[in-house]
């Protein structure tokens, strides 16, 4: 039983460019969140998806923007990007659409913004 | 507003002693989730426990244990006789529902602690 799958491993972007992350669910789930975890930092909820809406979403601004697709996956694209973004960023997935589900979570993404 | 705090930095130990790691969180609904997560250096929040607000039971697994006290808002975690392995930053979350997440879960995380076991 495949975990939570996340594309690519690292990145390096520079200023001003825009980066697509990828996520696949764990089998059987059907709700995907995202957080970003920047360095000595707890995970930040940025926003989740379910039957591929938005439904709730953290504090982060509109540069941030996602989809999900019918087969649960998702995207998380970050446009005109700052060096701040740099971080690691987390796909979690979880099941009866999410509401008091346990979230299990991929092994990140390593985003660097030069 | 849902919050969690883990006041403990940095945590060193020698191997073989046991250690708690401290959580207190904030939460205004009275149906919430609390769970704990085990991020090694590698960087995937591998889960641990969950328990909801209405289950007081102390849990045990192993040499992990959990002590879940409503009337202090802590949710503790011990290891009895750490090993290296157990090296890693341990993160208390809390899961909000209801009334003040619209219906849906969002996770709120503390900020870690970071346990490092000697040898």
């Amino acid at each position: 039983d495949a975990g939570v799958t996340q594309s690519p491993t690292h990145l390096i972007k520079t200023r001003g460019q825009q980066v697509t992350l990828r996520c696949s669910p764990k089998s059987g789930h059907d709700t995907v969140s995202w957080y970003q975890q920047a360095l000595g930092q707890g995970p930040q909820f940025i926003f989740q998806y379910y039957e591929e809406e938005e439904r709730q979403r953290g504090n982060f601004p509109d540069r941030f923007s996602g989809h999900q697709f019918p087969n649960y996956s998702s995207e998380l694209n970050v446009n005109a990007l700052l060096l701040g973004d740099s971080a690691l960023y987390l796909c979690a997935s979880s099941g009866y659409r999410g509401q008091g589900e346990t979230q299990y979570f991929g092994p990140g993404t390593r985003l660097l913004v030069l | 507003a849902q919050k969690v705090t883990q006041a403990q930095t940095e945590i060193s130990v020698v191997e073989k002693e046991d250690v708690t790691l401290d959580c207190v969180y904030e939460t205004r609904d009275t149906t919430y989730y609390l769970f704990w997560y085990k991020q090694p250096p590698s960087g995937e929040l591998v889960f641990l426990i969950r328990r909801n607000s209405f289950d007081e039971q102390n849990e045990i697994s192993g040499r992990y244990s959990w002590n879940f006290q409503k009337s202090t808002s802590s949710f503790n975690f011990t290891i009895t006789a750490s090993q290296v392995v157990d090296s890693a930053v341990y993160f208390c979350a809390l899961s909000e529902l209801g009334r003040y997440s619209g219906g849906y879960q969002k996770v709120t995380f503390g900020t870690g602690t970071k346990l490092q076991v000697i040898p």
